[in-house]
């Protein structure tokens, strides 16, 4: 069975601090990992995304670390600012025609002052 | 650019009837898929269309439908409706169906059904 799990299901950091979200995936049959970060009542806005033959992709704060072997990759929000939080959700693209897209359950985070 | 839109933004329809959402993808997107997000979970799978063809279905029952029309908008359509379909739906709009192309999101609509 396909699933994406994510951790933690909460985190709170302060200002300035980094945010680490966790995600690990049980079926190799995936080619492409995206993070989404979504605010309340907002659809998901498309943050970051690696593929599988690299493993580490940066975009201002965010970082994305992927290992093949664990079956694992992270989200990395360095100098985490209160604008920062949000519920963001890690995803696993299927390898098919249909680019189904497997998500993790979310981390809602929470970045204080 | 616009980015992906839907309509209408809330809902509230009855147990047993039926439902009709819009999705209208990025300029130049030809293809459409469909997610189901109940609250504090991971949206869900539910269609893709690419070319006006059904590319993928999820594991959601036959009242589920949907169609893409030759302007690549698209409409996901829900009959018999029940109280776990209450939910918020999303559109992804990306270049290309499979596996290729980023999936952007819409902002939803919101069904509550009663």
């Amino acid at each position: 069975q396909q699933q994406v799990k994510q951790s933690p299901q909460s985190l709170i950091v302060q200002k300035g601090g980094i945010s680490i979200i966790n995600c690990a995936y049980e079926n190799t049959a995936f080619d492409y990992f995206p993070w989404y970060q979504q605010f309340p009542g907002k659809g998901p806005a498309l943050l970051i995304a690696i593929r599988p033959d690299v493993s580490e992709k940066k975009e201002g704060r965010f970082t994305i670390s992927f290992n093949k072997s664990a079956k694992q990759f992270s989200l990395h929000i360095m100098d985490s600012q209160p604008g920062d939080s949000a519920t963001y959700f890690c995803a696993a693209r299927v390898t098919s025609n249909t680019g189904k897209l497997i998500f993790g359950q979310g981390t809602t985070l929470q970045v204080k002052p | 650019d616009a980015g992906v839109t839907q309509s209408p933004t809330h809902l509230i329809k009855t147990r047993g009837q039926h439902v009709t959402l819009r999705c209208s993808p990025i300029s130049g997107h030809k293809s459409v898929s469909w997610y189901q997000q109940v609250l504090g979970q991971g949206p869900q799978f539910i269609f893709q269309y690419y070319e006006k063809e059904e590319r993928g279905r999820g594991n959601f029952p036959d009242r589920f439908s949907a169609r893409q029309f030759p302007n690549y908008s698209s409409e996901l359509n829900v009959n018999a409706l029940l109280l776990g379909d209450s939910a918020l739906y999303l559109c992804a709009s990306s270049w290309t169906g499979g596996s290729s192309g980023e999936q952007y999101f819409g902002p939803g609509t919101r069904l509550t059904v009663t």
